[in-house]
């Protein structure tokens, strides 16, 4: 079946740049998305990207698609601590949301 | 809009009792998805909606969860008899359609002693 995974931890110190991969299975996804989920809450989408994109830049936020790999990377650059949270990519491929197991993103002062 | 709202926040409920949670998506939305988040297998998919009928329910143990969606503003997620091992926080979203950003509720921590 389909299969997105990240690491599972990542830690970095304020006003460094953090890069958060994701490797996924399926090919025939329309978009790919980043998720935001801070403690106690729900998710909520960051960003995405059409397929056909190689990159995608969103003010501190950067996304990297390399379809032959089958990667996908999100750069926060000035990282600060209220970024602190953990980050989910998702693939839609088959009409279905499916989500990595998280990368939690410490940052610390 | 309220955005996806579920029900309870947080339910505590003893091995053997039945559990209902619920969700009332974004309206318009025509899709809208089941997922339990725990610290093992991070978030799965239990189940989806679209336009109220079963699309995949492959990820749902079907001898004791069920999911119904009777109208386009409601759905359940039934758990009976509950186990210990269903305690996770369940996350219901909505979209608009397959391919767009889904909303989520703030979860149903739920905790089976």
């Amino acid at each position: 079946g389909e299969d997105v995974e990240q690491s599972l931890f990542l830690s970095v110190r304020e006003g460094d740049s953090s890069v958060i991969n994701c490797t996924y299975t399926d090919s025939s996804s329309t978009y790919l998305y980043w998720y935001k989920q801070e403690p106690g809450a729900g998710l909520q989408l960051l960003t995405y990207i059409f397929s056909n994109m190689d990159m995608k830049q969103d003010q501190r936020l950067t996304v990297l698609l390399n379809k032959k790999d089958k990667h996908l990377s999100l750069r926060i650059a000035d990282t600060q601590t209220g970024d602190s949270a953990i980050y989910f990519c998702a693939d839609a491929g088959e009409g279905k949301l499916i989500f990595g197991q998280g990368t939690t993103l410490q940052v610390k002062p | 809009d309220a955005g996806v709202i579920q029900s309870p926040r947080h339910e505590v409920t003893e091995m053997g009792q039945e559990v209902t949670l619920r969700c009332k998506p974004i309206s318009g939305h025509d899709y809208l998805f089941w997922y339990r988040q725990t610290m093992m297998q991070g978030l799965e998919l239990l189940v989806y909606f679209n336009n109220k009928a079963v699309m995949d329910d492959s990820g749902m143990p079907k001898d004791r969860f069920s999911a119904k969606m009777p109208n386009a503003s409601f759905s359940t997620l039934k758990i009976q008899p509950s186990e210990p091992r269903d305690s996770a926080v369940y996350f219901c979203a909505s979209g608009r359609d397959r391919d767009t950003e889904a909303f989520f509720g703030q979860g149903t921590r739920l905790t089976v002693v």
